[in-house]
């Protein structure tokens, strides 16, 4: 049972580059999420989705986009990235009691 | 809109217990999660409690909920050397949840 997976674990990205966290859980759960974690900001949401086909902005949505094709599947789209965007990312997939199971997450470093 | 606080550091004696608290804004928060993160790894759910609970136990762990004051608490009895990690409380409202900065509990030998 791998629960949410995402990769890559780690990333550099040079300013201006365009990329894509993956994030894919077998759980079957509708709500899926993208926060980011930055020290002293903890957790802040960047995107959701309550369904296939169904997306939603965050708190912090700028740069970002998103899509959900499939139940499984809730990749997060870095447009052209910026040094801003150095963070810690986590995907989340959620039950419908609210409880998230998290990602182990992607490191990112935009140079 | 949900906001969390938190305070950011603890530091507790292994043995004894740890309480950390967290307030919140939005009363109309279904559910209220306490999560825990260990260095380099993802959150982890400890516990959660419906809005309509005061209190919930479970093994080591006490969550308070005090609905007029809107605040939460998560009590670690006997607190080990493996507790060590930031909690983050969280609140959910309609499709949203709204986590805390997260509390950084250190042991003391």
């Amino acid at each position: 049972n791998a629960g949410v997976t995402q990769t890559p674990k780690f990333q550099v990205l040079k300013t201006g580059q365009s990329m894509t966290l993956q994030c894919a859980q077998d759980m079957n759960h509708e709500y899926m999420s993208w926060y980011r974690q930055d020290p002293g900001m903890g957790l802040r949401l960047i995107h959701y989705s309550v369904g296939a086909g169904i997306t939603d902005q965050g708190e912090v949505p700028n740069g970002y986009n998103v899509s959900r094709s499939t139940t499984e599947d809730f990749p997060l789209r870095l447009l052209s990235a910026a040094p801003s965007q150095t963070s810690v990312y986590f995907c989340a997939s959620r039950t419908t009691a609210g409880t998230n199971t998290f990602g182990s997450g992607t490191r990112l470093t935009v140079v | 809109g949900e906001d969390v606080e938190q305070s950011l550091f603890l530091s507790v004696r292994e043995g004894d217990s740890s309480v950390i608290n967290c307030t919140y804004t939005d009363s109309s928060s279904t559910y209220l999660y306490w999560y825990k993160q260990e260095p380099g790894a993802g959150l982890q759910l400890l516990t959660y409690i419906f809005s309509n609970m005061d209190m919930k136990q479970d093994q080591r762990l006490t969550v308070l909920l005090n609905k007029k004051d809107k605040h939460l608490s998560l009590r670690i009895a006997d607190t080990q050397t493996g507790d060590s990690a930031i909690y983050f409380c969280a609140g959910a409202r309609d499709d949203k949840i709204i986590f805390g900065k997260g509390t950084r509990l250190h042991i003391l030998p």
